[in-house]
């Protein structure tokens, strides 16, 4: 199955820096959605982005619907120790309700 | 707020045992999913469901099969279960074609197959 390419893989972060991550495809998506999970727990939605060119924030969270619509980052600005976990993206293809994930990347953040 | 429930948070069980994973939602989405998940894989799609009694194979759906007799619930079944599916389970639900809407996660189940 399809999957996107998400980097980096993981990263091991101070406490107080910003984190930038992103997501790649080589097929056009209509909605991108960005995930975290915590250990134990399933992924939660942080953030959804419904249009090219969207820019969205929730708290120190920034996303990006990119202008090709092929692409989307998420930024964390001032991380903090509660920000470890698994970031996934996802992206919706068409009319379809199916998503297709990326890989994730394990953030590391320490005080 | 939505609430996705899985039966089971750890499972363990034997090579040739028929397993069942159970999850409810409380949202009356027409959609529901399996995932797995494994390190470095992300995941990735088993089955998923767009209404009662109706299913559609996913990336992975060998060795696996499920079922959906009534809306808010969707269960997942290892007919013969191998130690290739140990792995955690993820069940999600969402509403059907309505443009961009999200899908919603249980907390997992941690299968282990010995």
């Amino acid at each position: 199955g399809q999957q996107l390419n998400q980097s980096p893989q993981s990263m091991f972060i101070q406490e107080g820096e910003d984190v930038s991550m992103n997501c790649t495809s080589s097929s056009i998506f209509n909605t991108w959605l960005w995930y975290k999970q915590e250990p134990g727990e399933g992924p939660v939605l942080l953030i959804a982005l419904y249009k090219a060119g969207e820019l969205t924030s929730n708290g120190r969270l920034t996303a990006q619907f990119g202008i090709t619509r092929k692409d989307s980052f998420l930024n964390i600005s001032a991380s903090i120790p509660s920000d470890v976990g698994i970031y996934f993206c996802a992206g919706q293809l068409g009319n379809t309700d199916k998503l297709i994930f990326g890989t994730g990347t394990r953030l590391q953040v320490f005080p | 707020d939505v609430k996705v429930t899985q039966s089971s948070r750890y499972l363990v069980k034997r090579t040739g045992e028929k397993v069942f994973l159970e999850c409810v939602q409380d949202m009356d989405h027409e959609n529901m999913f399996w995932y797995r998940q494994d390190p470095g894989l992300g995941l990735r799609l088993i089955y998923f469901s767009y209404d009662v009694k109706m299913k559609e194979k996913g990336d992975i759906p060998e060795g696996y099969s499920v079922s959906r007799e009534k809306k808010e619930r969707f269960s997942l079944i290892l007919e013969s279960a191998s130690t290739n599916q140990t792995s955690m389970y993820l069940c999600a639900s969402s509403l059907r074609l309505v443009a961009g809407q999200p899908q919603h996660f249980g907390d997992g189940t941690r299968l282990s197959i010995l």
